[in-house]
């Protein structure tokens, strides 16, 4: 499989902070997903991506697809007790139909 | 829309029994849909790709024999984990991605609850 790698691993961060996180790979990809999972669920749906330099909003979320098309940034404004999870980026190749997830980043606010 | 519905949310069985999850689009109808597996406090590894009517994908290292994926409807795949060993107990995630209807038109991912297999 492909290799996400997505920074930073963790942070803890006081409420009201803005969080930044990354996601980058060395293959090209053509479509980027942000997802948030709690323990024991399935991820949820953040924001996707779908074309080069695009920057899209969600609320207090705004995610950018990279122009090198290998990257992928995610911010959370103001972040508030419930943004509390792990998140996680996926790529899917410009070749093929699978999507690959990055690492994650844990997330921790602190009230 | 696009709900994911994913069964059994847990299951616990005797080593060398098999175990059938199922995955169903609710709302949407799915050609494709992904079966990802989870270790406590990693990522989500893509397993196989299950297509409508074909036989699955399977990634490098996945036993295709072990793991039987069923993709017979455009709203239903099941994953079997035959002779199931402790070493299968993981949490496994299936996805699916709504069929493209319109020139240029793009959908995501949807996911499941997951499904927790313990082996005993």
């Amino acid at each position: 499989g492909q290799q996400l790698n997505q920074s930073p691993q963790s942070m803890f961060i006081q409420e009201g902070e803005d969080v930044s996180m990354n996601c980058t790979s060395s293959s090209i990809f053509n479509t980027w997903l942000w997802y948030k999972q709690d323990p024991g669920e399935g991820p949820v749906l953040l924001i996707a991506l779908y074309k080069a330099g695009e920057l899209t909003s969600n609320g207090r979320l705004t995610a950018q697809f990279g122009i090198t098309r290998k990257d992928s940034f995610l911010n959370i404004s103001a972040s508030i007790p419930s943004d509390v999870g792990i998140y996680f980026c996926a790529g899917q190749l410009r070749t093929g139909n699978q999507f690959y997830f990055g690492t994650g980043t844990s997330l921790t606010v602190i009230p | 829309g696009a709900v994911v519905s994913q069964h059994p949310s847990w299951v616990i069985c005797k080593s060398g029994t098999s175990v059938k999850i199922e995955c169903r689009s609710l709302d949407f109808q799915a050609t494709t849909m992904f079966w990802y597996r989870q270790f406590p406090k990693q990522s989500l590894m893509l397993m196989a790709t299950s297509n409508e009517g074909s036989k699955a994908t399977y990634e490098q290292g996945v036993e295709k024999d072990k793991f039987l994926i069923n993709h017979a409807s455009l709203t239903l795949s099941t994953l079997t984990v035959t002779s199931a060993h402790p070493e299968d107990s993981s949490f496994y995630i299936c996805s699916a991605k709504p069929g493209q209807t319109l020139p240029g038109a793009y959908s995501p991912l949807h996911f499941g609850n997951g499904t927790r297999l313990t082996v005993t």
